[in-house]
Order: C-alpha cells, then sequence, then structure tokens
C-alpha cells in the first residue's frame, strides 16, 4: 500500500523568500505524484503532476517539484513566495492500473508580508 | 464549461438524522469519486465510480454510507444516521474516459458537514 508523509502542517515564509514544501511517499512500484492546492472556499486544484516522464516537473503560477527516487520524495518548491500563494497544499500519489488518489495531510503556507 | 459542482456546501445536522450530499461531475466524464477530509487530517478516498457502477468502494467507512450515481450522471452521497465521527468536508471528483495513462482528476469546492 502506499502512503505520503507531509512534513510541516504549517509553513510561513516572507514575502519574495523560497517556499519549499516537503513530501515523502512510500510505495512498492514507482507511482504517479501530484501537487494540489486548494484556495480558500474553492476546491482541489492541480498543481503539477509527476507521471514518470522528466523528474524535474513545472507547474502552474511558478512552482515546481522534482522527483528524487533514491529519497522517495517529490518536494514542491517555488523560488520567490507571493502573497496569492497562501493556501493549503496537498501532496498526493496514485498508482498505475489504480485510479484512487491518496493524500497526505496538507501544509497549510502561510505569506508573511 | 462548468466544473465539479456539489450542493449543499455546508450542513450541520444533528446525531442521528440523515444527510444527503450531491455531486454534479464534469459533463461527459464517466469517473466519479468521493472522497473526505476529517479535520485535520488527510483527504480519504471513499469510492469510484465508472458511469453508474461502483468500481471501487474499499473507502466507505460503514454501512451507514450509501452512494449512488443515476444514469451514470450526478451522484448523491447519504449518510444514515449521522454520526459525530462523520463530521469532515466531502469532496467529489470527476475524470474522463478510462484508457488512457492518466486521467486528471477535477474536485469540486466540497461539502463540509457538520453533526451535533
Amino acid at each position: 500500500a502506499q502512503s505520503v508523509t507531509q512534513l510541516g502542517s504549517h509553513v510561513s515564509v516572507s514575502e519574495g523568500a523560497l517556499v519549499l514544501l516537503r513530501c515523502n511517499y512510500s510505495s512498492s512500484v514507482p507511482p504517479y505524484l501530484f501537487w494540489y492546492v486548494q484556495y480558500p472556499n474553492q476546491g482541489l486544484q492541480l498543481l503539477l503532476k509527476y507521471t514518470s516522464a522528466a523528474t524535474l516537473v513545472k507547474g502552474i503560477n511558478g512552482f515546481e517539484a522534482e522527483f528524487k527516487k533514491s529519497e522517495t520524495s517529490f518536494h514542491l518548491t517555488k523560488p520567490s513566495a507571493h502573497m496569492s500563494d497562501a493556501a493549503e497544499y496537498f501532496c498526493a500519489v496514485r498508482l498505475f492500473g489504480n485510479e484512487k488518489l491518496t493524500f497526505g495531510t496538507g501544509t497549510r503556507l502561510t505569506i508573511i508580508p | 464549461e462548468a466544473g465539479v459542482t456539489q450542493f449543499p456546501s455546508h450542513s450541520v445536522i444533528e446525531k442521528g438524522q440523515t444527510v444527503t450530499l450531491r455531486c454534479d461531475p464534469i459533463s461527459g466524464h464517466d469517473n466519479l469519486y468521493w472522497y473526505r477530509r476529517v479535520m485535520g487530517k488527510e483527504i480519504k478516498f471513499l469510492l469510484h465510480f465508472v458511469k453508474e457502477s461502483k468500481q471501487d468502494e474499499s473507502g466507505m467507512p460503514n454501512n451507514r454510507f450509501l452512494a449512488e450515481r443515476t444514469g451514470g450522471t450526478y451522484s448523491t452521497l447519504k449518510v444514515q444516521p449521522a454520526e459525530l465521527e462523520d463530521s469532515g468536508v466531502y469532496f467529489c471528483a470527476s475524470s474522463a474516459a478510462r484508457g488512457q495513462e492518466y486521467d486528471e482528476q477535477y474536485f469540486g469546492p466540497g461539502t463540509r458537514l457538520t453533526v451535533t
């Protein structure tokens, strides 16, 4: 069975600073990996996904994530935080041939002006 | 194109009552999923429909939960009778037909259920 661990339920960064949200997964086979974002009163929106192509994945709003098999990690980064990045971020894993997503517990990102 | 919609956005009921949540997927999407997030915990899979058939209901917590998908269009999730631990946010998602390597799941805004 697969699982996802997100380190840090709350992360605060200053506007303009680097954003780093951590995600580690466990899976018996190479999975698909995702980052979703939830803005207040909205549904989950896909930020980016890894589906066994390039290990460095670029997503929307300047976010990117790197799949590191040796570390079983898929950390989310953005070079310069913007106030509009304040939201909750979820890492998720899915196995090939299995439709369901397994999520981490989420990380709430706060941007300090 | 309209996204996934859910109704109601918020429901407050007393323990023992019945609540029905509705999800309207994106038009033409055969796959429909229900997920739930209990406060402070991860979002957990409940079940997956392909058209009107239940493909995977391994995440349904118990027989107080009943999901249906009439004619392969909208879906309802009924909780009867509701218990305090059923409180949380219920998300619905939909994706296009199977057969592709990867079909993105599009999520609705969720229904916040509070059982008092």
